[in-house]
């Protein structure tokens, strides 16, 4: 148990669905993560946010939308998605962005598009 | 960029040492992170290394030399619960910099 949750741990969805991951600290962060984990790759960071503004959008498709109610929530939209997005989506949080915080992250919600 | 480069897997017999290499090589350099990810769990933090050197945490061990773009992650006295995937990650060096640059991890297997 990191102190980072995720919701749902498994999702199979449609191309046409919208779907939206959830993802929680209890930590106390300022910084939270959304990461993409594919086979054999090494993790991709999708989106940063501190104290709930983003500060990095890495080039992510715009059927990911991404939304950070508050420092300790932090949501993945998806619509649309193709096959190729199915993956492993890890949120991880720390102390602040910037330093040598490590990162924690959660176990992870496994998406399979359809 | 940056370029993260450790192998695929390693086989290694309960009681022995395995040593797990990274190499990178990026535009900037602002310490180096070493994580354990078990198959279905979240990847959990294990060392930090900026300087060079070896830095000691009970059985695992993290070396890094910065002129050689170069680190290890060292697991001694095996045991069945350390199969798992070991993750290498760069900070860079700019001025807001946040960004991890992972490797694809390396997956160790342990046997009896």
């Amino acid at each position: 148990e990191t102190g980072v949750t995720q919701t749902p741990r498994h999702l199979v969805m449609g191309m046409t669905n919208k779907k939206s991951l959830k993802c929680e600290q209890h930590l106390g962060h300022n910084a939270m993560y959304w990461y993409k984990q594919s086979a054999k790759k090494p993790l991709e960071l999708m989106f940063v946010y501190s104290l709930e503004e983003r500060v990095e959008n890495n080039s992510v498709p715009s059927r990911f939308s991404p939304e950070c109610p508050n420092s300790s929530h932090l949501f993945l939209h998806l619509h649309t998605l193709q096959p190729e997005d199915s993956a492993l989506y890890l949120c991880a949080s720390s102390q602040d962005v910037q330093g040598t915080y490590e990162q924690y992250f959660g176990p992870g919600t496994r998406l399979t598009v359809t | 960029g940056q370029n993260i480069d450790q192998p695929t897997e390693m086989t290694a017999t309960e009681g022995a040492i395995v040593q797990i290499n990274c190499t990178y090589q990026t535009s900037g350099f602002n310490g180096l992170f070493w994580y354990q990810q078990h198959a279905g769990e979240a990847p959990t933090f294990l060392s930090y290394n900026v300087l060079d050197g070896l830095e000691e945490k009970g059985r695992f061990s993290s070396f890094l030399s910065r002129s050689k773009g170069y680190s290890y992650l060292l697991l001694k006295e095996l045991q069945m619960k350390d199969s798992a995937s070991y993750l290498c990650a760069v900070r860079g060096l700019r001025s807001n910099d946040y960004k991890l640059s992972f490797g694809a991890g390396t997956t160790v297997t342990v046997r009896a």
